[in-house]
């Protein structure tokens, strides 16, 4: 079965760095035909696409929040991190992972439950 | 970045309805468009990819078509567990992007 699963905080000051981890089962982050995004919905809104990590390590991000992210990948822990940045009360989401898979035209056919992060001091 | 647009934005339907949701694309993308299912407190569930391929899983009254620029997804007779929210979402080229999403409500 495979599964994606965030953790991390659920609350962060304003200009604190959010890490967030997803930890996978079920597939591994070498295989070529899968990668993971991050993916996050600010409360009563729409989905936005943060990154992605493809098995080869190639990055993509945002264009609006590429300066504030990061995302890397231990294969041997079956984990993908994100981390943002100087964060803000905007900031305030449920942060989803979701495998990206080319079977699906790199649809994300598996998604985590999400993490709701929240920004305030 | 490619911008997806939906309308509309939200409808209300009955149960039985035929539904139809449109996603636009600024430029074209050829097939690379996919559309999830969003329901309250829930993660996404992919529904359609490539344009017009079923999920597996996803029951068949669900259908997607379009290429280039304009896309839509079609609900033949509604079901109360089809009442939710729907995405598209583009994976022709990154930065990948989302609609604002189609709110279906019971009418």
């Amino acid at each position: 079965q495979v599964t994606l699963k965030e953790s991390g905080p659920v609350l962060v000051k304003p200009t604190e760095t959010l890490t967030l981890t997803c930890t996978v089962s079920g597939f591994s982050l070498s295989n070529a035909r899968m990668g993971v995004s991050w993916i996050r919905q600010p409360p009563g809104k729409a989905l936005e696409w943060l990154a992605h990590i493809f098995s080869n390590d190639e990055k993509s991000y945002s264009t609006s929040l590429k300066s504030r992210l990061t995302i890397s990948k231990d294969t041997s822990k079956s984990q993908v991190v994100l981390t943002m940045t100087n964060m803000d009360p905007a900031d305030t989401a449920t942060y989803y992972c979701a495998r990206g898979y080319s079977s699906v035209s790199a649809a994300f056919d598996i998604w985590g439950q999400g993490t709701m992060v929240t920004v305030s001091s | 970045d490619i911008q997806m647009t939906q309308s509309p934005s939200s409808l209300s339907a009955s149960v039985g309805d035929r539904v139809t949701i449109t996603c636009r694309a600024s430029q074209s993308i050829g097939s690379y468009l996919n559309w999830y299912q969003q329901k309250p407190g829930k993660a996404p569930k992919l529904l359609m990819y490539a344009a017009s391929s079923l999920q597996s899983g996803v029951p068949s009254r669900f259908s997607g078509s379009g290429s280039g620029t304009d896309f839509t997804l079609t609900i033949t007779s509604l079901q109360p567990e089809d009442f939710a929210t729907y995405y598209c979402q583009q994976s022709y080229s990154f930065p990948w992007t989302f609609g604002q999403g189609t709110k279906v409500e019971i009418k």
